[in-house]
């Protein structure tokens, strides 16, 4: 199995909603990634777990809540948006460590509508 | 600090042609690798090829090959015998040695197949 699913794949939240994005890998990854991305641009890093501790935040604002409940899971939770996050929110994990070059495997992406 | 520069603008290729598009980066660390991702209008990322900064050998994957040209810093994607399911966003990227290394993408270029 060399997929990363997401769900949901669609979300339209009002800025005062919570909510949660999801991501599942089976291939026994140990790093995990969050990105941002706006149309017709490169994604852009939030956080990465490895081995389940959260190892890079690149300064995000504390309204996007990443966790990482087991090695296969990672969530990030949305609380008090506002428009301008709207954009594609993909999901990555790799085998991890520092010891060779290992491709991210992405995920399809949720597509998030902020009102 | 480590930077891929794309800068073809939108790129247009015959169906059964093959196509070349172009990424340069620059880094003053030895240990890298290089990917090469696409992004259809779906949104998923899907990884297609990697060079390693001490292969010998260009990489090749199928129907893509990598030209790596480490003195001059290039590594450019060849597509040979491009097919409609071609078109979408590709996304020259690099990362370092090292547990917490990112990867950093270019900022991409649409390559749109003509029947």
């Amino acid at each position: 199995d060399t997929e990363v699913t997401q769900t949901p794949k669609h979300l339209v939240m009002g800025m005062t909603n919570k909510k949660s994005l999801k991501c599942e890998q089976h291939m026994g990854h140990r790093a995990m990634y969050w990105y941002k991305q706006k149309a017709k641009k490169p994604p852009e890093l939030m956080f990465v777990y490895s081995y389940e501790k959260l190892s890079i935040n690149e300064s995000v604002p504390s309204r996007f809540s990443p966790e990482c409940p087991n090695s296969s899971l990672l969530n990030l939770h949305l609380h008090a948006l506002q428009p301008e996050d709207s954009a594609l929110y993909l999901c990555a994990s790799s085998q991890g460590g520092g010891r060779s070059y290992n491709e991210q495997f992405f995920g399809p992406g949720t597509r998030l509508t902020v009102l | 600090a480590q930077k891929i520069t794309q800068t073809q603008p939108g790129m247009f290729v015959q169906e059964k042609e093959a196509v070349t598009l172009d990424c340069t980066y620059d880094t003053s660390d030895p240990s890298y690798g290089l990917f090469w991702y696409k992004q259809p209008s779906s949104g998923e990322m899907i990884f297609l090829i990697y060079q390693g900064s001490y292969d010998q050998q260009n990489a090749t994957e199928g129907r893509y090959s990598l030209n790596f040209q480490k003195a001059r810093k290039s590594a450019n994607l060849v597509i040979s015998a491009s097919q409609l399911g071609d078109s979408a966003m590709y996304f020259c990227a690099m990362r370092h040695y090292g547990a917490n290394s990112k990867l950093t993408f270019g900022k991409g270029i649409t390559l749109s197949v003509r029947p």
